[in-house]
């Protein structure tokens, strides 16, 4: 099946800096998605993107299908982007979302 | 719309009951998808349903697993008997047609003791 590889595993931020996550998948994908796992559990959907670039607010985020990556970019970072940050995607052969170990992040203000 | 509503949020269980976890997806949406979370394991898909037939269980780990969708509003994974490596957070995801994304409920925490 699909691979999904995140990286870095950890990351820590002084609040006010910016940062990039990247996610690899191994086959073309007709579904990515980013989510933020806040301390409390939940899986926020951040953006769906199995192509091309959006942005929303501090967050943006770019996938380039054909070379097979997606980048997850934060900026400005404050205490309430901590959590694990998950990359999911569906292969075109696949049948429902597979998801990245994540990224762990930490803020500190 | 109030999303994705997953009940028990919490449930602690002894060994050996059943346990029953509920889902009631987002209206209108016709893909209805079960994973599991666990420290080390990360998030693993169980089973999923497109218009309430069930299209891929092979991530069931075993047959103590059952899950049902009656309708398009409702869908159950029960665990019977129930062990102590089932705890875990499990979340219940809905799409259309798996585009647009996924969107998760708040999971069920399940400990069994």
């Amino acid at each position: 099946g699909i691979q999904v590889e995140q990286s870095p595993p950890d990351l820590i931020l002084q609040e006010g800096a910016n940062s990039t996550l990247r996610c690899n998948f191994s086959d073309s994908v007709n579904n990515l998605q980013w989510f933020h796992q806040n301390p409390w559990g939940q899986l926020i959907n951040l953006f769906y993107i199995p192509s091309g670039t959006k942005q929303n607010g501090r967050l943006s985020a770019t996938t380039v299908a054909t070379e097979r990556y997606s980048l997850l970019y934060i900026s400005s970072s404050q205490t309430t982007d901590s959590g694990v940050y998950f990359c999911a995607v569906e292969s075109q052969a696949g049948t429902a979302l597979i998801f990245g170990k994540g990224t762990t992040l930490s803020v500190s203000s | 719309d109030a999303g994705v509503i997953q009940s028990p949020r919490h449930e602690v269980t002894e060994m050996g009951q059943e346990v029953t976890l509920r889902c009631k997806p987002i209206s209108g949406h016709n893909s209805l998808f079960w994973y599991r979370q666990t420290m080390m394991r990360g998030l693993e898909l169980l089973i999923y349903f497109n218009n309430n037939v069930p299209i891929d269980d092979s991530g069931m780990p075993e047959d103590r697993f059952s899950a049902k969708m009656p309708n398009a509003s409702f869908s159950t994974l029960k665990i019977q008997p129930s062990e102590p490596r089932d705890s875990a957070v499990y979340f219940c995801a809905s799409s259309f047609g798996g585009t647009g994304g996924y969107t998760f409920g708040s999971g069920t925490r399940l400990t069994v003791v």
